[in-house]
């Protein structure tokens, strides 16, 4: 079946660093790519939308300078937290959409939390 | 825009009980639907779609649900409860107005007591 990858699914960062989550399709290839946060106790939070090879749609609140998502391949997605802050730690869950067998295919990753310091 | 309402945020009941839980949506054009649940530690997982057809749509681990149009609603069923289904479902809807962008619900959360 369809499996998306998140790496790291756990990260500590001190304040003002940045991080970077990968998010990888490993056996179908993902035309598009979106990106959520979870608060805790509360529901997915669409962050952007990434197509491959073009530049990601974000959601209306959702800084693009703050939050930099790179779609280079087919397979792979980035999501960059840049000079991070204790409000940015959460839960972010990518998805991916595609084709696998045939069918279209919309997996979801397991999920980054991010702890920032 | 698309909005997503899950009235029941959390819900307790024992196991062989009987589960519904609501869903409606706001926007009234052509809709896909959605049920994820994401059990403890665990990511999200499709219980059931809805895309055209019969409204009475059957998913994994014996949940259904039913679109029923008139109404925006997708409430998610299953007649009898374990204590693995413990976990979060959340309800999602895609739009043909939104491309290919789900919007999902507040989510319930759902404990079964053995």
């Amino acid at each position: 079946g369809a499996v998306v990858s998140q790496h790291p699914s756990r990260v500590i960062c001190k304040s003002g660093t940045s991080v970077k989550i990968e998010c990888r399709s490993l056996d179908f290839q993902a035309t598009t790519m979106f990106w959520y946060r979870q608060f805790p106790k509360k529901s997915l939070m669409l962050m952007a939308t990434s197509n491959e090879g073009s530049k990601a749609t974000y959601e209306q609140g959702v800084e693009k300078d703050k939050f930099l998502i790179n779609h280079a391949s087919l397979t792979l997605s980035t999501l960059t937290v840049t000079s991070a802050h204790p409000e940015d730690s959460s839960f972010y869950i990518c998805s991916a959409l595609g084709r696998s067998s045939g069918a279209n295919v919309l997996t979801f990753g397991a999920g980054s939390r991010l702890t920032v310091l | 825009a698309q909005s997503v309402s899950q009235h029941n945020h959390h819900v307790i009941l024992s196991e062989a009980a009987s589960l519904e839980l609501g869903c409606n949506y706001s926007y009234g054009g052509t809709v896909n639907l959605f049920w994820y649940v994401q059990y403890p530690g665990q990511h999200l997982q499709l219980l059931l779609k809805y895309f055209s057809g019969d409204p009475l749509v059957k998913g994994i681990k014996g949940f259904e649900a039913e679109f029923i149009k008139s109404k925006f609603s997708f409430n998610l069923r299953k007649p009898s409860v374990q204590w693995s289904d413990t976990a979060e479902y959340f309800c999602a809807v895609r739009d043909g107005a939104a491309g290919n962008k789900l919007t999902f619900g507040g989510g319930t959360r759902v404990l079964v007591k053995p």
